[in-house]
């Protein structure tokens, strides 16, 4: 079957636009997880959905992030006013159940340059 | 100190050795364990949870040590195709309101002809 999808797979941005990245999870998965993963990093935790409720966004750097997941599905990661540090690979994963022993599901990542 | 470390490496090994990677963990409350793999500019994939009694899946074995707060993954007649980043993933489970995974920076393995 389909895996996670992101879009778009690379954007390149002038520092101050707002961009939005979007995530399709593997149909019928509960949680959602966006990371951010810088160069010769691990990813790094930014945000978690369980079904269309934000349980966690402790993870988000500032007020500049922003996420939603509105019905449960889909969900869009927007960043306002970005910044070169914002530079990364954002990566969304989904799994299938709300609990610690569930394996996740990586995308391919979104490569943002903020130049 | 961070919450999940690994020595980021690189081991550069030959064909056919046996290679180990620890990374140990701060959040004694911990619950469950997990390594991915990472190809470089690709996402991380799942290799293999970690359970309190050890598991092994062919060549790959990997190990909890819950007293220490540590786990393990212990490479056997390392191939070509092993060269990778390989993730520790720790998660802290319900008791902290969500279920957050932690990753390590990563050990980058190179396994060499």
């Amino acid at each position: 079957g389909a895996g996670v999808s992101q879009s778009p797979r690379y954007k390149v941005a002038k520092r101050g636009q707002d961009v939005a990245l979007r995530c399709d999870p593997i149909s019928g998965h509960v949680s959602l997880f966006w990371y951010q993963q810088a160069l010769g990093q691990g990813p790094e935790f930014l945000t978690y959905f369980q079904n269309e409720a934000q349980l966690d966004k402790s993870g988000l750097p500032s007020d500049r992030f922003f996420a939603e997941r509105p019905e449960g599905s889909v969900s869009t990661l927007k960043i306002q006013r970005t910044q070169q540090e914002d530079s990364a690979v954002y990566l969304c994963a989904s799994s299938r159940g709300a609990g610690e022993h569930y394996e996740q599901y990586f995308g391919p990542g979104t490569r943002l340059t903020v130049t | 100190r961070k919450e999940v470390e690994q020595d980021p490496g690189p081991f550069n090994v030959p064909e056919g050795a046996t290679v180990a990677f620890n990374c140990t963990y701060s959040n004694s409350a911990s619950q469950s364990f997990f390594w991915y793999r990472q190809d470089c500019r690709k996402e991380p994939k799942l290799l293999m949870s970690v359970y309190s009694s050890g598991n092994e899946d062919g060549r790959f074995t990997a190990q909890l040590n819950r007293a220490s707060q540590y786990i393990s993954l212990l490479i056997r007649d390392s191939k070509l195709s092993d060269s990778a980043t390989y993730l520790c993933v720790v998660n802290t489970g319900r008791w902290s309101g969500t279920y957050k995974y932690i990753f390590g920076t990563g050990t980058r393995l190179k396994v060499l002809a």
